[in-house]
């Protein structure tokens, strides 16, 4: 199976700053089929982004996906409180679909 | 809009069978294919198993043939059926749609099943 490691595992931001999340796949990710989570505390995750770069419906512009291949980055830009969460990336070009194991974004 | 609601037993004991199922609201229930992850407490999360209404499925071989998924289409809802369960089984369900070649785009809000005598 495709292992997706994810780094950092915290990140401590101040609102209005920019966060760059990533994650590592052990093998290549077909066709880029990769896609980001958020999961607020005591919530069901939501997708932010699928196909490594494509806003989901109603997730705001500062939320970017990019990468290829084994290689992807969420960047959230001015971070805003209610962006206090835990994101996790999938995959889900080769069964069986995994997640990576979660970056905490924390807002100071 | 489809929303999805799980149900069934919160306390299992070790070594019986855990049974979930989510009932679907809304329309399209054919066209989705339906899925449960689940989510140890304060751990990540792991896909076990999708099914669609015409019986295509797949399982995550990490279960080692102990899950077993079902779907009523009269009712729009799906099930889940995980056997010999361990503490190692406690976790947040979740219920999950999604499209071929997609993300897990709708979420029900989680059931937590506890293992334990």
């Amino acid at each position: 199976e495709i292992v997706l490691t994810q780094s950092p595992g915290i990140l401590s931001l101040s609102p209005g700053e920019r966060a760059t999340l990533s994650c590592r796949a052990s093998q290549n990710v077909n066709n880029n089929y990769l896609a980001w989570y958020q999961q607020r505390p005591g919530q069901a995750p939501r997708v932010l982004i699928s196909g490594a770069s494509n806003r989901a419906t109603g997730i705001p512009d500062r939320f970017w996906g990019t990468g290829s291949g084994t290689d992807f980055t969420l960047i959230i830009s001015r971070l805003e409180p209610e962006d206090s969460a835990v994101y996790f990336c999938q995959q889900y070009g080769r069964t069986p679909r995994t997640f990576g194991q979660g970056t905490k974004v924390e807002i100071k | 809009q489809v929303r999805l609601q799980e149900s069934g037993p919160r306390l299992v004991k070790p070594s019986e069978t855990l049974s979930l199922t989510c009932s679907v609201s809304g329309d399209s229930f054919k066209t989705y294919y339906w899925n449960w992850i689940r989510q140890p407490p304060g751990k990540g999360l792991e896909w076990i198993a999708y099914m669609h209404h015409s019986g295509i499925s797949d399982y995550n071989p990490s279960l080692r043939g102990r899950a077993t998924m079902s779907v009523d289409s009269s009712k729009s809802q799906f099930s889940l059926n995980l056997s010999s369960v361990t503490a190692a089984d406690t976790a947040v369900y979740y219920c999950a749609s999604l499209l071929p070649a997609s993300a897990f785009d709708i979420w029900g809000q989680g059931a937590l099943v506890t293992v334990s005598s």
